[in-house]
């Protein structure tokens, strides 16, 4: 399984731009990079997922280079409310079932 | 509306008792997974199972139990082995679809006390 790897703890301050990065060296050729965000005393809930290159939603963006071994969580402008811990997943391809969640990044956004 | 329920929201337990925590889910998912989060750090996944009448252990399943004998539920029992069960317990599910991958649903939790 591809291991993740991303900062424990980041801080900004509202309106500006927030980039989390996750490393996953041992990445696999049909993996997906998917990542959620978690509320306090609320479940992680899906932000955005991609394969390579980039993908924007009204959320976020995700940015993954060619060599895939890292991604990129992009949240523009980020507000009061954007503070939150960011899962960085990749999902087996091998669909073995397990679906497993690091410690995450804890975003401190601040006014 | 579509989604994973759990319950009770609350619960309490005494030491030395079992108890169940309920998950649902109207998705029509083939997967589901229980994690445990104590203060301040990640999910850690308990048991997982991708079809009915099969589950795996996931990587704390020691002093926990399931069961999975209809699709729409995955109830989880913490057990009196388990030593310190004090934590926030999370339901999920997802679709199973070869090698693409899927968006996983969470419940809303069950916080529970040992008192």
């Amino acid at each position: 399984l591809a291991k993740t790897t991303q900062p424990i703890s980041m801080d900004s301050y509202e309106g500006q731009e927030v980039n989390i990065t996750c490393s996953h060296n041992n990445i696999a050729t049909n993996d997906y990079i998917t990542w959620y965000q978690q509320f306090p005393s609320q479940g992680p809930r899906f932000i955005i997922q991609g394969y390579k290159t980039k993908v924007t939603n009204e959320v976020a963006s995700l940015f993954i280079p060619a060599d895939r071994k890292s991604s990129t969580l992009s949240l523009p402008r980020v507000s009061l409310s954007d503070t939150a811990v960011y899962y960085c997943l990749v999902y087996p391809s091998s669909n073995t079932g397990k679906l497993i969640f690091g410690q995450g990044t804890t975003l401190q956004v601040k006014p | 509306d579509g989604g994973i329920t759990q319950s009770p929201k609350y619960l309490f337990r005494k030491e030395g008792q079992n108890v169940t925590l309920s998950c649902e889910q109207n998705l029509n998912h083939d997967a589901m997974y229980w994690y445990r989060q104590d203060p301040g750090q990640g999910l850690r996944l308990i048991y997982y199972s991708q079809i009915v009448n099969d589950f795996q252990k996931g990587d704390i399943a020691e002093g926990y139990s399931v069961s999975r004998e209809k699709k729409e539920s995955f109830p989880l029992t913490v057990t009196s082995a388990q030593k310190n069960p004090t934590a926030f317990y999370l339901c999920a599910s997802s679709a199973v679809a070869g090698n693409q991958n899927t968006e996983a649903f969470f419940g809303q939790g069950t916080r529970l006390t040992v008192v």
